[in-house]
């Protein structure tokens, strides 16, 4: 079973900063690796899938990079409403692991 | 617009069984494969079960759930089940059924509100 290690557990940081968030899977994922967004009581709202492809209605500030075991997703400038959990997520094995996630918090 | 609204949540006592249900509004349901996915109050997420869209099913569950919860689907009524069974304190959760669309992909594209399902004697 794959498991997906998310760094770091917390990141505070103010609006207009950068955000950078990592995720690594304990064998190769490919490119199979998904990032959702959740705030609190609401569902999941997916991001990125594939590693690097924006979903629909995804704001072009949310870009996600690598393959294998080790992805990124980047925030190039935060807003006030993406202070939430991130998780990353590998899609290409059963079962279909999540990370543990990020809290992106303001600082 | 895609919709997908859970049902069937709530207090059970540890041993008992609770049947969830997921109604689907706005698509072509037979086409979309369709997922379970839980999270315990205040943790993360746990993939669960998975239903294939084709005439010939496939079906994946976790070890978790396995032997427990079932799965199924009617495609005439637009609605998706969770029959949980031998119910214990760790499957308190949330549970959201999700999907990829046309697609068996494992990823959530469309998710439903969730159900709160709470294990307690």
């Amino acid at each position: 079973e794959i498991v997906l290690t998310q760094s770091p557990a917390t990141l505070s940081l103010s609006p207009g900063e950068r955000a950078t968030l990592s995720c690594r899977a304990s064998q190769s994922v490919s490119s199979y690796l998904v990032w959702y967004q959740q705030k609190p009581g609401q569902a999941p709202r997916l991001l990125i899938y594939d590693a690097s492809n924006r979903a629909t209605g995804i704001p072009a500030r949310f870009s996600g990079s690598g393959s294998g075991t080790d992805f990124t997703l980047t925030i190039s400038s935060l807003e006030p409403e993406d202070f939430a959990v991130y998780y990353c997520q590998q899609r290409g094995n059963w079962p279909p692991a999540f990370g543990q996630g990020t809290k992106v918090e303001i600082k | 617009d895609v919709q997908l609204v859970e049902s069937g949540g709530g207090l059970v006592q540890p041993g008992g069984s609770l049947r969830l249900s997921c109604a689907a509004s706005g698509f072509t349901f037979s086409r979309y494969s369709m997922n379970w996915v839980r999270q315990a109050p205040g943790k993360g997420l746990e993939w669960i079960s998975y239903i294939s869209s084709s005439s010939i099913t496939t079906i994946y569950e976790a070890d978790s759930v396995k032997g427990r919860f079932t799965i199924s689907r009617d495609n005439a009524k637009n609605s998706l089940y969770l029959q949980m069974n031998s119910l214990r304190d760790e499957d308190t959760a949330v549970y959201y059924c999700a999907s990829p669309g046309y697609s068996s992909a494992w990823y959530g594209v469309y998710w439903g509100q969730g159900t709160l399902v709470t294990v307690s004697s």
